[in-house]
Formats: structure tokens, C-alpha cells, sequence
């Protein structure tokens, strides 16, 4: 596509409830990077992935975050039994090999009443 | 581990003037990348510039410029000319990993031009 494409833009959910945050890369890009930005903060890094393999998963708070990307192309960040401390910006990027420049999409607002 | 400093909430500059924005960080790396982004109303997030450590000259994209100081661990962002679209947050961000864009951001500023 055009560019990285998240879904949905907004989500509210309930506490306790699971939410499937999705994000479609850039075709052709190698790199997909999850990241979580709270209201008047930088954005804090998540994970990433190289095609379907996840690199470094360092950045997930605690085991109720996960995320795939089965095919090396569209990735899904799942947080289970959400909580209202989940409630963030959770921005996407990818990034073509050899390159420095990452690519952000519009990300997608997670509130959790 | 790398941390990255933005001391200034925020600042202000009145439209075609120039603005400087603040960012140190601290590595144990030689060699890194420091990027600025540039966060409009619209939550986008926009590459702004970068600069790779290895190199001495001073990046610069049109009317954007860094002063990039290794030693000092200091990579200021200049702003020259300001236009009312420059209004936004502002990010300054690391990464050691060539290829693969773990970046760590500071906590922005917010910039507001002055007609």
C-alpha cells in the first residue's frame, strides 16, 4: 500500500475485554515495529519482527501483550483481559532493509473504561 | 541503556523567526543513528531528519538543521525561517542497530509559532 495502514483508528473497550490492534505494513518492507505511546509522552518501543520472525520482544509490559505476524506481512498486537492502563496510542512502523528511515502509520487509540 | 533527554516542555518562536530545539543522550555505542520527528495535531508521526554518528558534517533538510556534538552527546535541532506548520510536537530519537529501527524517543516538545 500507499503507506502503513492501522485498524481500527479508535477502539473503546471494556475492561477485561481482549483487543486485536492490526497493522499492514508497507509492501515490501522487511521491518514491522510495535510501539506504545501514552498522552504527552515519546513513543516506547514494543516489539519488532523481521519478515515473520520476532526479533526482540522486550518491550511487552507483561504477558497479557502479544503479537504475530504469521505471513511476514500483516501483524496483529493482541492485549488480553485489557486494563485501564492499556489505554494508549499503539503506533505501527515499518522499514525497508538497509534503511534507516521507518515508516509510521496513524496509529490507532486504545481507551479502556 | 540509551536514554534520550528533551529538557524543554515546550517553546515558542514567533513565525519566520528561528527556534533551537534541545536533545542529549547517552550511549555506550560509537556508532548510531539520531533522528528528529515531527508530531502535528493530526498525531502523525513525520521524519523530520537524521544523522548518523559517524559522520561530522552537520545534517540539514531545507530550513531544518542539526548541531550534532558526539562528545557532548548533544543533537539540537535548528529551525530557520518558521512557518505556522511548523506548529507541533517534537521528538528526538536513538538507535545503535543499522536496519533494524528500535528507536528510543525522548518525551517531546511542543513548539508554537507565533503569527
Amino acid at each position: 500500500g500507499a503507506g502503513v495502514s492501522q485498524s481500527p483508528r479508535y477502539k473503546v473497550t471494556k475492561r477485561g475485554q481482549d483487543v486485536a490492534l492490526r497493522c499492514d505494513p508497507i509492501s515490501g518492507h522487511v521491518s514491522l515495529y510495535w510501539y506504545r505511546q501514552a498522552l504527552g509522552q515519546g513513543p516506547e518501543f514494543l516489539t519488532y519482527f523481521n519478515y515473520e520472525a520476532q526479533q526482540d520482544k522486550s518491550g511487552l509490559p507483561n504477558d497479557r501483550f502479544s503479537a504475530e505476524r504469521p505471513e511476514g506481512s500483516i501483524s496483529t498486537l493482541t492485549i488480553q483481559r485489557t486494563e485501564q492502563r492499556d489505554s494508549a496510542m499503539y503506533r505501527c512502523a515499518s522499514s525497508f532493509p538497509g534503511t534507516t528511515e521507518a515508516f509510521f502509520g496513524q496509529g490507532t487509540r486504545l481507551t479502556v473504561v | 541503556a540509551q536514554t534520550v533527554t528533551q529538557s524543554q516542555p515546550e517553546m515558542s518562536v514567533q513565525e519566520a523567526e528561528t527556534v533551537t530545539l534541545s536533545c542529549t543522550y547517552d550511549t555506550s555505542e560509537s556508532d548510531y543513528y539520531l533522528f528528529w520527528y515531527k508530531q502535528p495535531p493530526s498525531r502523525q508521526m513525520i521524519l523530520v531528519i537524521r544523522q548518523e554518528a559517524y559522520k561530522q558534517q552537520n545534517a540539514t533538510e531545507n530550513r531544518f538543521s542539526v548541531n550534532f556534538q558526539k562528545a557532548a552527546k548533544s543533537f539540537s535541532l535548528k529551525i530557520s525561517d518558521s512557518q505556522l506548520g511548523d506548529a507541533a510536537m517534537y521528538f528526538c530519537a536513538y538507535t545503535f542497530n543499522f536496519g533494524n529501527e528500535k528507536l528510543t524517543f525522548g518525551t517531546g516538545t511542543r513548539l508554537t509559532i507565533i503569527p
